[in-house]
């Protein structure tokens, strides 16, 4: 299996400031046939399912404000917030779906400094 | 737009069988580009995968699952459903349900989620 780790685990910033989150594989997501990294990154408001952010590592989802930004390839990626909304408290996962058991880190829980 | 809901006990009684149905709205079933999840988040937790289905039933299942494990798909009435049998403490979760993108070999990320439905096995 594909070990996914993210860090940190919880990460408070002011409001207007960058915020980066860390997502570790342990194996390359880059599948070398198309150069893709397998990929996303899912937002979860506290009551509500995950949401869908970035896709191949860095491909913003429709509708997904542009401060929201996926970088990285083979097996160390980032979202990064530009400058942190107050509507940006939740917690963010990473999910690889490069292969089968489809594994996600364990979630960063952002807040207000 | 695309809407998928659970529905199913919210109390199961350990040793007996977890079932769930997935209701596909704004969506067709038979869609080539997606196949159909389950993915679970224990109380205050990760998620974690279950298993995914295409529309031929063709499916994928999650390894520490699969022994008790069942994913179906009922392409007549546009849902989806899981079985887990023998379930425990364990099994308590949030389970959600979520159309995975993706071509019929490569199953990807997860877009939209129902809203999930809270599954507690106690006696």
């Amino acid at each position: 299996d594909i070990v996914v780790t993210q860090s940190p685990v919880s990460l408070a910033v002011p409001l207007g400031e960058r915020a980066t989150i860390n997502c570790k594989s342990s194996q390359s997501l880059l599948y070398s046939s198309n150069n893709k990294d397998y990929l996303a990154w899912y937002q979860q408001k506290p009551g509500q399912p995950p949401k869908v952010l970035i896709y191949w590592a860095s491909t913003r989802e429709s509708g997904v404000p542009d401060r929201f930004s996926g970088s990285g390839s083979g097996t160390d990626f980032s979202l990064t917030i530009s400058s942190l909304q107050a509507e940006d408290v939740a917690v963010y996962f990473c999910q690889q779906y490069y292969s089968t058991p489809i594994t996600f880190g364990q979630g960063t829980r952002l807040e207000i400094k | 737009q695309v809407q998928l809901q659970e529905s199913g006990p919210g109390l199961v009684k350990p040793s007996e069988t977890l079932s769930l149905t997935c209701t596909v709205s704004g969506a067709s079933i038979f869609s080539s580009t997606a196949h159909w999840a389950w993915i679970r988040q224990h109380p205050g937790k990760g998620l974690e995968w279950i298993g995914s289905i295409y529309h031929d039933g063709s499916s994928h299942y999650s390894p520490s699952l699969t022994s008790r494990l069942n994913i179906s798909v009922d392409t007549s009435k546009n849902q989806f459903s899981m079985r887990l049998t023998s379930v425990t403490a364990a099994d308590t979760a949030v389970y959600y349900c979520a159309r995975q993108k993706g071509s019929p070999w490569s199953p990807n990320w997860f877009d939209p989620w129902g809203l999930g439905t809270r599954v507690t096995v106690s006696s």
